[in-house]
């Protein structure tokens, strides 16, 4: 049973504008949320995290945000550059301490020059 | 930085063979994961490691087996090859007390299995 959920498989974007990548979660066992990018043949990289306890933490272009009682999490990306068209996988946490991460499915982005 | 190696980055097998997947972290984690990653299907865990010797089913751990005789390496076995195993297999690390749950990936490894 999937806990962690991307819905959307793509997105396109114009260069310069918003990017918005969600997430949505099923249950609130989870201490940590994180997004990762990942390019073709290469491993993901982690791009921004936030704790159960916040609503929002900032990096650079990239914000996410997280709504605990929607049980959903998103990801701005302003603004939106070429490099950036990868595929974007969120993943959650549990607070069990098994650290058997839950990824989504991802999500592909392209932006478009 | 963290660096996490694997060794290989494509490899072609036959079904019924025998295959080794190794990883190698430089950063003294305790943890070591891995995953494969399927279209569609996101990245599922295999496998996980929080110690020498140490080691805990993920949620696909059928098929194959691994070792951490070495904090710094884990391997994984597929100890006869099914065309279903078809997959990049993706090595992680983290350290036990990361505050952020940062996990640190590999490059992958592309296994076809003919």
């Amino acid at each position: 049973d999937q806990q962690v959920k991307q819905n959307s498989p793509s997105l396109s974007v114009q260069e310069g504008r918003i990017s918005i990548l969600n997430c949505d979660y099923t249950n609130s066992m989870f201490d940590y949320f994180l997004w990762y990018k990942k390019y073709p043949a290469e491993g993901p990289t982690f791009l921004i995290s936030i704790s159960s306890i916040k609503d929002k933490n900032e990096d650079g272009r990239f914000t996410v945000f997280l709504n605990k009682s929607a049980k959903h999490l998103s990801l701005h990306i302003v603004p939106s550059q070429p490099g950036d068209s990868a595929v974007y996988f969120c993943a959650a946490r549990p607070t069990s301490g098994t650290y058997k991460y839950i990824f989504g499915t991802g999500t592909r982005l392209k932006v478009l020059a | 930085d963290v660096k996490v190696t694997q060794s290989s980055r494509y490899l072609v097998k036959r079904t019924g063979e025998k295959v080794f997947l190794e990883c190698v972290q430089d950063m003294d984690h305790e943890n070591m994961f891995w995953y494969r990653q399927d279209p569609g299907l996101g990245l599922r865990l295999i496998y996980f490691s929080y110690d020498v010797k140490m080691k805990e089913k993920g949620d696909i751990p059928e098929g194959y087996s691994v070792s951490r005789e070495k904090k710094e390496r884990f391997s994984l076995i597929l100890e006869s090859a099914s065309t279903n195993q078809t997959s990049m297999y993706l090595c992680a690390s983290s350290l036990r007390t990361e505050r952020t749950g940062e996990l640190f990936f590999g490059e992958g490894s592309r296994l076809t299995v003919l």
